[in-house]
């Protein structure tokens, strides 16, 4: 089955300064990716997701960016980061089965 | 509009106790997963329901499709302290489809 491998676990970044959050996978080939950020002890909001290499489709506007540079790493990253950019970041992979995602063990990020 | 509403959304039990968690929607889903996410990792998923009326049992744990699978039921039976966790149930509208997540439960079960 697939590892979804994410870091940092931690972040802590001031306003203003940029962001790049990496995710790997391992155990499957050609995935569909997928960033998430979770508020606090609330439910997945989709932020982007990959169906190959290059290919992003972003499903909400806001202040972030995501690349896929290779197969099995996707980025996501900002310029300059807002108090809002706040929050748990956490990387997924479509399974087989089809219809699951396996998950990594998610980035916190504190903007201050 | 949220497509899959959980309930409730907090619930603070005693160790041994029963429990069921709801997750409906007016749509149909081709598929409904549970995911269990404790605190500072990722979700981890705990079962896959497929067909209507479907129900599928892991331990203590029963899982529920509805007969028009527009809704999922979780029952705990004697919780524990360590089913303590937030439960998230997703769907998917069609096979392949992006999933669509509750806001989940928090359970916590005490000692």
């Amino acid at each position: 089955s697939q590892t979804i491998h994410q870091w940092p676990a931690t972040l802590v970044q001031p306003v203003g300064s940029p962001l790049s959050l990496e995710c790997t996978v391992e155990g499957t080939s050609n995935p569909n990716l997928y960033w998430y950020r979770q508020a606090a002890g609330r439910g997945l909001q989709l932020l982007f997701y990959s169906v190959g290499i290059g290919q992003i489709s972003s499903e909400v506007p806001q202040n972030l960016s995501a690349s896929r540079p290779q197969d099995r790493q996707f980025i996501l990253s900002s310029k300059k980061l807002l108090l809002s950019d706040s929050g748990f970041y956490l990387c997924a992979c479509r399974g087989p089965p089809l219809d699951i995602q396996y998950f990594g063990a998610g980035t916190r990020l504190s903007v201050l | 509009t949220q497509l899959l509403e959980q309930s409730p959304q907090f619930l603070s039990i005693q160790e041994g106790e029963n429990l069921t968690v709801y997750c409906n929607s007016s749509s149909v889903f081709s598929s409904l997963q549970w995911y269990r996410q404790e605190p500072g990792e990722g979700p981890v998923l705990l079962v896959t329901v497929v067909t209507g009326g479907e129900v599928k049992k892991l331990k203590r744990l029963t899982f529920q499709f509805g007969d028009a699978r527009k809704d999922s039921s979780l029952h705990i039976t004697a919780a524990q302290p360590g089913d303590t966790g937030l439960y998230l149930c997703a769907g998917a509208r069609t096979s392949g489809s992006r999933l669509t997540f509750g806001e989940g439960t928090q359970l916590t079960v005490n000692p």
